[in-house]
């Protein structure tokens, strides 16, 4: 399949496990973050999002969690699976600007 | 369902000629776009619009250009003016500018032969 990301920062976690995945935004007036989940030769699926007004956000499986004293963004996520190996990229939006997206980072999951 | 396709998923190139990607989307998004996705990089904006026949140049526009007759549609065109056309290309759309909604098509990879 398509390879994305050859050279993108790679965590290796454990069948079962939890990750972690780290994102620095750069606009302290951002107001909205996503994270999404890209698989080999497909295009990024919408994983969670969350405003500024909040600082925690749970879906299933998934929490995100928002720091806007050092902008910075994290992902969890819960018992990986191997079907979690992905790249996962996080984007920021200041009200009525266009996202900007970060660089990604590599999940692979070992069984 | 509502969503956004791109097509084809694979495309070849000779140098020097122009190629068109597709982009439709039945989603009644105002806003769309096209990315560039490079091994070992994000995603790179091209084009953008907000409105029909209205798009805005992104951060490496050159060698590229768009049209936006309809509200669905947004093809790409990649000219023979672009020096390093192989990537993968992204479609995405949205409700305005701010992101809600952001939605991707499944993409389009050029290869230049």
């Amino acid at each position: 399949g398509e390879s994305v990301g050859l050279h993108l920062p790679t965590l290796s976690v454990q069948e079962g496990d939890n990750s972690i995945i780290n994102c620095a935004y750069s606009n302290s007036a951002s107001d909205y973050f996503i994270w999404y989940k890209q698989e080999s030769g497909k295009g990024p699926q919408f994983i969670i999002d969350i405003r500024s007004n909040m600082d925690k956000r749970q879906g299933q499986r998934v929490t995100v969690l928002l720091n806007k004293t050092v902008k910075h963004l994290s992902l969890q996520i819960a018992a990986t699976q191997p079907g979690d190996s992905a790249v996962y990229f996080c984007a920021e939006n200041v009200a009525g600007n266009k996202l900007t997206f970060g660089g990604g980072t590599r999940v692979l999951v070992k069984p | 369902d509502g969503g956004i396709t791109q097509s084809p998923k694979y495309l070849f190139r000779k140098e020097g000629q122009n190629v068109t990607l597709s982009c439709e989307q039945n989603l009644n998004h105002d806003a769309m776009y096209w990315y560039r996705q490079d091994p070992g990089q994000g995603l790179r904006l091209i084009y953008y619009s907000q409105i029909v026949n209205d798009f805005q140049k992104g951060d490496i526009a050159e060698g590229y250009s768009v049209s936006r007759e309809k509200k669905e549609s947004f093809p790409l065109t990649v000219t023979s003016a672009q020096k390093n056309p192989t990537a993968f290309y992204l479609c995405a759309s949205s409700k305005g500018l701010d992101g809600y909604g952001y939605t991707f098509g499944s993409g389009t990879r050029l290869t230049v032969v």
